[in-house]
C-alpha cells in the first residue's frame, strides 16, 4: 500500500515569497491534516480536513497560510508572504475516517522542508 | 502552555537494556495517549496507544504506562536494539470526540549504543 505522499521535499526561499506544498494522502482516507513541526518541537496541527471540509483551522494564520482539499482527496498549502519563522518541516497525515472509528490512527508523510531567508 | 511535556530531549541506553522514556500531561481531559517515532527525513511513524481505561499496553518489545493520577505516561522498551535509536514523541488526544486534535510533545531523541 503506497503511504502519503509529499512534493517538494525541500524548499528554501526568501521571505515575502509565496510557496506552495502538495499531499496526497493513502487511497480512501477521508481526513487529511497539516502539521508544521519547528526544529525542536513536535508537530502542530494546522488544519484539519474530512473529505473536502474544514474540521479544524483554528491554529491556522489565515493572514497568510491556506489549504484547500477541493475533490476530497490531494491536498495543498499555501504560505504568502512567507516570513522568517514559518522555517520548518510541513507534514501531511491521512487517517480513514475519525467520525466513525475511535481515534484512528494517523499516517504521515516524509514532509516538506522549508526554509525562509 | 505546553499541554504535554517531554523534559528529557535525550537519551542514550546500552544495547540490550531497557529504555524508558517519560511524558507528562497537564489536560485531564485527555483520554487517549499514543506514541510516535521518527527517523531523520522521515514523517512519524504510530508505534503503540493506549486509552485511559487501561494502565498498561503491550505490543512486543513496546509497553506503555499509564498512570492518570499522577498525569504521567512511560514507553519502555525491552531489549533496546540500534534500530530503536529514533526521537520518539507523546500525544495525547480525546478518544472518540469530534475535537481529536493530537497534542505532541516535543520529542526525546533515543540513542541505542553498542
Amino acid at each position: 500500500e503506497a503511504g502519503v505522499a509529499q512534493s517538494p521535499r525541500y524548499k528554501i526561499i526568501e521571505k515575502r515569497q509565496s510557496v506552495a506544498f502538495w499531499c496526497n494522502p493513502i487511497s480512501g482516507h477521508a481526513t487529511l491534516y497539516w502539521y508544521q513541526q519547528i526544529l525542536g518541537q513536535g508537530p502542530k496541527l494546522l488544519i484539519q480536513f474530512q473529505n473536502n471540509g474544514v474540521v479544524d483551522d483554528s491554529q491556522l494564520p489565515k493572514d497568510r497560510f491556506s489549504a484547500e482539499r477541493l475533490k476530497g482527496v490531494d491536498s495543498t498549502l499555501k504560505i504568502q508572504p512567507a516570513k522568517l519563522e514559518d522555517s520548518a518541516v510541513y507534514l501531511c497525515a491521512s487517517s480513514l475516517d475519525t467520525r466513525t472509528r475511535y481515534q484512528e490512527t494517523q499516517y504521515f508523510g516524509p514532509g516538506t522542508r522549508l526554509l525562509v531567508l | 502552555d505546553q499541554q504535554v511535556k517531554q523534559n528529557s530531549p535525550s537519551l542514550s541506553v546500552q544495547e540490550g537494556r531497557i529504555s524508558i522514556l517519560n511524558c507528562d500531561y497537564t489536560n485531564s481531559m485527555f483520554d487517549y495517549f499514543l506514541w510516535y517515532k521518527k527517523y531523520p527525513a522521515e514523517g512519524p511513524t504510530f508505534l503503540i496507544s493506549i486509552s485511559s481505561i487501561k494502565d498498561k499496553n503491550e505490543d512486543g518489545r513496546f509497553t506503555v504506562f499509564l498512570n492518570k493520577s499522577a498525569k504521567h505516561l512511560s514507553l519502555h522498551i525491552v531489549p533496546s536494539q540500534p534500530g530503536d535509536s529514533a526521537v520518539y514523541f507523546c500525544a495525547a488526544t480525546l478518544e472518540g470526540g469530534r475535537d481529536d486534535k493530537i497534542i505532541f510533545g516535543k520529542g526525546t531523541r533515543l540513542h541505542i549504543l553498542p
